[in-house]
């Protein structure tokens, strides 16, 4: 079945340590989205990539870094620059320039140690 | 810049009455408007794109309908697994950069 995989599910974070994320899609998408999502708030675009070896700052950048060296893949590191890194992260992948929808993955839990 | 306000935040419903949630937006130059639907834990699940005002989208019991200012997902007659978080985007780039709401969280007891 074609589909966005993220793992770990929960991840726990050390002060001033950066842990990655990881985001993997078998739907052949050129697109991918990384999103924050914390209680009570909309999903805040975090950072984007177009194409392979291309990516673009989304709203809230800071504190985090991305790489898009496969058209697969599309991982997150959140970096010990990022003081408030307890949220809902979410990848997601659309056909890019085009009309369709983004189509997500089932998120990681990050929290703080 | 865009701006998505959805309401109310929480709708409380009994199974079988039927109800409306609300995506009010401003954006610079709709390209889609689209409802999502969340359950607790997991990733959004694509329900419906919308592109011009007038278009209507159904699905089972779900019906979304837009407008030049706002969208409405009206629920008919819910069951229990309708329950969930329903979340709106609007899209105004060429790229698929989405501006999402809030979300309204929908409970529907038996």
């Amino acid at each position: 079945d074609g589909g966005i995989t993220q793992s770990p599910k929960y991840l726990f974070r050390k002060e001033g340590q950066n842990v990655t994320l990881s985001c993997e899609q078998n739907l052949n998408h050129d697109a991918m989205y990384w999103y924050r999502q914390d209680p009570g708030q909309g999903l805040r675009l975090i950072y984007y990539s177009q194409i392979v070896n291309d990516f673009q700052k989304g709203d809230i950048a800071e504190g985090y870094s991305v790489s898009r060296e496969k058209k697969e893949s599309f991982p997150l590191t959140v970096t010990s620059a990022q003081k408030n890194p307890t949220a809902f992260y979410l990848c997601a992948s659309s056909h890019g320039q085009s009309n369709q929808p983004q189509h997500f993955g089932d998120g990681t839990r990050l929290s703080i140690l | 810049e865009d701006q998505v306000t959805q309401s109310p935040e929480a709708l409380r419903l009994q199974e079988g009455e039927s109800s409306s949630l609300n995506c009010s937006y401003t954006v610079s130059g709709l390209r889609g408007l689209f409802w999502y639907r969340q359950d607790p834990g997991k990733g959004p699940e694509f329900l419906f794109t919308l592109y011009s005002a007038g278009e209507e989208k159904e699905k089972e019991r779900l019906k979304a309908t837009l407008t030049k200012k706002e969208s409405f997902l009206h629920i008919t007659a819910p069951k229990p697994e309708d329950s969930a978080t329903y979340l709106c985007a609007v899209r105004s780039d060429s790229w698929g950069k989405l501006q999402f709401g809030a979300g309204t969280q929908v409970v529907v007891t038996p």
